[in-house]
């Protein structure tokens, strides 16, 4: 058990609509990192935030976007959904550590489906 | 740009079998090699290597990490049909926060 919660557990949006996902992070964790995964492949870094603030972005467009809340826990939205962004967004909390080495824990993911 | 490659893609072997996973890496600056293993949807942390620990062993799987040639493995020892997963590597580098993965190896276990 990982106590990384994610919410929801699935959904089905049409294209151009948006959609908010949430994450709870492990208790005693500061920093949130999302990750996309299309089927058949590894996960892709979006973005993470430490301390409220985007903290490193991937090769996602500006219409993936995110918030950290004071509790660390953190949302990821996406505008103007296309068929690609149908995966499963994975969330992971962990204790950042600047310039060390630290564990990323993974929630159960949120399976979206865009049609 | 970064990058992992994990072999073979997929393999099959049978309960009892001694399997070993490959993961090898392009990385600015390492910092740190994982390995994940995903059943359903949550990869669940199995190790962390670092230049200070290369080596990490926890009941039947053990991994070890090679700075020299770029690479890991992963060993499964008396596989069990419970080991059947996707397995995944991923780097971190020290000039930035994200993971690396490889698209993983897909293990089956047969009884």
């Amino acid at each position: 058990e990982t106590g990384v919660t994610q919410s929801p557990t699935h959904l089905i949006k049409t294209r151009g609509q948006q959609v908010t996902l949430r994450c709870s992070s492990q208790s005693g964790h500061n920093t949130v990192s999302w990750y996309q995964q299309a089927l058949g492949q590894g996960p892709q870094f979006i973005f993470q935030y430490y301390r409220e603030e985007e903290n490193g972005r991937g090769n996602f467009p500006p219409r993936f976007s995110g918030l950290q809340f004071p509790n660390y826990s953190s949302e990821l939205n996406v505008n103007a959904l296309e068929l690609d962004d149908s995966a499963l967004y994975l969330c992971a909390s962990s204790s950042y550590l600047a310039g060390r080495p630290y564990e990323q824990y993974f929630g159960p993911g949120t399976r979206l489906t865009v049609t | 740009e970064d990058k992992v490659v994990q072999s073979p893609l997929s393999l099959v072997v049978h309960e009892g079998d001694t399997v070993t996973l490959n993961c090898s890496y392009e990385v600015t600056n390492f910092r740190s090699l994982l390995w994940y293993k995903q059943e359903k949807k949550a990869p669940t942390f199995l190790f962390m290597l670092t230049s200070s620990g290369i080596e990490k062993k926890s009941g039947r799987l053990s991994s070890i990490l090679d700075k020299k040639e770029l690479s890991s493995i992963l060993n499964i020892t008396a596989t069990q049909t419970g080991d059947s997963a996707i397995y995944l590597c991923a780097v971190a580098s020290s000039y930035g926060n994200k993971l690396v993965f490889g698209a993983g190896t897909i293990l089956r276990v047969k009884s």
